[in-house]
């Protein structure tokens, strides 16, 4: 199985802030790397697919990067409907499998 | 536009079966492949299976035993069935078409 390690954590941060989640795959995994957004409810809604894609609806200031092994998330500058948990997930081979989320709290 | 929907029984006694619909809209069912994930209370993701455009599955080598996948392409319908079930398998699970989502179903394993 791949495993996808995500970093950090957890980060706090502030309103208008830049922030970058970073994400490695234990192996390469071709660009086919998606981000998620978690909001407490558990409702999860697709921020980025194939690693640089941003999905039909989700504001600019969001976007991702990366190649072969190392991925990334970027916020450009937050907005207060930003903090949530954000997971990675390759879907190059199966299984699917997921970074362990990063909690972007408010500072 | 794509859309997924888990619906299911909240409450499951132990070593009982949990019986889980998934029901698309969208996109076809012979086209794509649906995936089943799950995620325990306060953890992450976990991947449980999948059911391939061409109907064949792919289970969590942990689960695997317990777990089947099938589906009613009439219907637009992937079924989730796991047997033996344990107060660990307590989670919300979620049917996934990449990059899309359901709103996923609380599942409680609890006497």
């Amino acid at each position: 199985d791949i495993q996808m390690t995500q970093t950090p954590s957890s980060m706090p941060a502030s309103l208008g802030e830049r922030v970058t989640i970073s994400c490695r795959a234990s192996q390469g995994i071709s660009n086919y790397l998606n981000w998620y957004q978690q909001k407490p409810d558990g409702t999860i809604k697709p921020l980025i697919y194939y690693t640089s894609n941003l999905q039909s609806g989700v504001p600019s200031r969001f976007s991702g990067s990366g190649s072969g092994t190392d991925y990334s998330l970027t916020i450009s500058s937050l907005e207060p409907e930003d903090f949530a948990m954000y997971y990675c997930q390759q879907y190059d081979s199966s299984p699917l499998t997921f970074g362990s989320g990063t909690k972007l709290e408010i500072k | 536009q794509v859309q997924l929907k888990e619906s299911g029984p909240g409450l499951v006694q132990p070593s009982q079966t949990l019986s889980l619909t998934c029901t698309v809209s969208g996109f076809s069912l012979t086209s794509n492949s649906v995936h089943w994930v799950r995620q325990p209370p306060g953890k992450g993701l976990e991947w449980v299976g999948a059911i391939w455009s061409g109907g064949s599955t792919d289970y969590n080598s942990a689960l695997k035993s317990r777990l089947s996948i099938s589906r009613d392409t009439s219907k637009s319908q992937v079924f989730l069935k796991m047997n033996s079930l344990q107060t660990e398998d307590t989670a919300i699970y979620f049917c996934t078409r990449t990059p899309y989502w359901g709103q996923g179903v609380m599942v409680t394993v609890s006497s």
